[in-house]
């Protein structure tokens, strides 16, 4: 119940195009949903997050869309560049008194984006 | 420094040796995380501290990992006996706190660590 399951495992998208990566998680008690974005022989830095209360989150080219009924949630990237090649994480977690806020990581995107 | 800092960047040890692994956190940052990325594959939850509660240990794999933290300062991961199978890049992170806007977690380089 603590998983978090992300697809595709890797992504080729054109220079222009979007990138589409989906997350699925099973416990409902989660409340925050970040995305992170890590480069090589770098620590993950955090890229967008989204709370269950909204459907949607928009920042410049990245975009959560969230849907609680399903407990989905995906990261568009509009207009991607090849600076965007990098490898993406979804994250849960849950927040609030009584939680660590500790956050369980999906497997993981490599994204290549080719000019 | 401005951000979460962990040494050494990289630790080559032989089989059965003891390492330990730093980290100072974002000053001011009350909750601080371990976690450990195998090659390829996502962050996996270690330990959490947040001021003076109890850790949350819960992630971590075996008795030969231990951490420990000293009030809201640095932080040390312990490996005994190390395998071949701990051979990972183990981060850290910190946050303000565990609610609201204070969750944002800042991750530091990590520590790879080779087990040889």
């Amino acid at each position: 119940q603590q998983q978090v399951k992300q697809s595709p495992q890797s992504l080729i998208v054109q220079k222009g195009g979007i990138s589409i990566i989906n997350c699925a998680y099973e416990n409902t008690a989660f409340d925050y949903f970040p995305w992170y974005q890590q480069f090589p022989g770098k620590g993950p830095a955090l890229l967008i997050a989204i709370r269950p209360d909204v459907s949607e989150k928009k920042e410049g080219r990245f975009t959560i869309s969230f849907n609680k009924s399903a407990k989905q949630f995906s990261l568009h990237i509009m207009d991607s560049q090849p600076g965007d090649s990098a490898t993406y994480f979804c994250a849960a977690s849950a927040r609030g008194s009584g939680n660590t806020g500790k956050l369980i990581f999906g497997q993981g995107t490599t994204l290549q984006v080719k000019p | 420094g401005a951000g979460v800092s962990q040494s050494p960047s990289n630790k080559v040890t032989e089989k059965g040796k003891d390492v330990e692994l730093r980290c100072d956190p974002i000053s001011g940052h009350t909750a601080l995380y371990w976690y450990r990325q195998r090659l390829g594959q996502g962050l996996e939850f270690l330990i959490y501290f947040q001021g003076n509660s109890a850790p949350d240990k819960s992630g971590l794999p075996s008795d030969r990992f231990s951490a420990e933290r000293t009030g809201e300062s640095v932080s040390t991961l312990t490996i005994q006996r190390t395998q071949q199978e701990d051979s990972a890049v183990y981060l850290c992170a910190s946050s303000l706190g565990t609610a609201g806007r204070n969750t944002e977690a800042f991750f530091g380089q990590g520590t790879r660590l080779t087990v040889v």
